[in-house]
């Protein structure tokens, strides 16, 4: 089955800088690929996502992109604000996240220093 | 419009006992899922049903069982319940069962088994 690894576990960054979360998968037929964002004692949200037909995809202060070839895809949030932070997973699936489900990251602490 | 709607939010057992968790999706969605998520990890896909059908199942032992109801609400059903299966339980809904399968998740229902 499909293995999603997410580093890092926890990143800080001064507000208004930029951070990066990574996701490495292992099946090769994994084709759609989404981020969500949950904050302390709530739902999964989700904040962008993508398929394995593009390599990039943008929303406002957030991007992902996508490596099909080595099989990892990033997410990235500029200027970022106190209200970003809470715990990102990333997460694949081959299905569009529905007959195999979607495999989820152990997810990131977004920290964000005031 | 209502969103995902999940019940109880709250609930307690002890080991060895039966636990019914529910789920109604967003209006016109047929398709839900569940998740489980342990205390600092990732959801972890469960099942997932369209059309009052089972099209996926994860890596779950056989006491762990759901169905779909002709309004596409759902439940989630776990014997014989161990320690272990303390956790958060997440549904989520969509549209379909495959492609454009965009997930959105209701706020879940905590089990605490003791």
């Amino acid at each position: 089955g499909e293995n999603v690894e997410q580093h890092p576990s926890t990143l800080s960054v001064q507000e208004g800088d930029s951070a990066v979360i990574k996701c490495t998968y292992s099946d090769s037929a994994s084709n759609y690929f989404p981020w969500y964002k949950q904050e302390l004692g709530k739902r999964p949200q989700l904040i962008i996502d993508i398929r394995s037909n593009v390599g990039e995809k943008k929303d406002q202060r957030i991007a992902v992109t996508l490596n099909k070839t080595a099989k990892h895809f990033s997410l990235h949030i500029t200027e970022t604000q106190p209200e970003d932070s809470a715990v990102y997973f990333c997460a694949a699936s081959s299905a569009g996240g529905g007959a195999d489900g979607l495999t989820f990251g152990k997810g990131t602490h977004l920290i964000i220093q005031p | 419009d209502a969103g995902v709607t999940q019940s109880p939010t709250h609930l307690i057992k002890t080991r060895g006992q039966h636990v019914t968790l529910r789920c109604s999706p967003i209006s016109g969605h047929k398709s839900v899922s569940w998740y489980q998520q342990v205390l600092g990890q990732g959801p972890q896909f469960i099942f997932q049903y369209y059309e009052k059908e089972e099209r996926g199942r994860g890596n779950f032992p056989d006491r762990f069982s759901a169905r779909q109801f002709p309004n596409y609400s759902s439940e989630l059903n776990v014997n014989a319940l161990l320690l272990g299966d303390s956790a958060l339980y997440l549904c989520a809904s969509s549209r379909r069962d495959s492609g454009a399968n965009v997930l959105t998740f209701g706020a879940g229902s905590r089990l605490t088994v003791l």
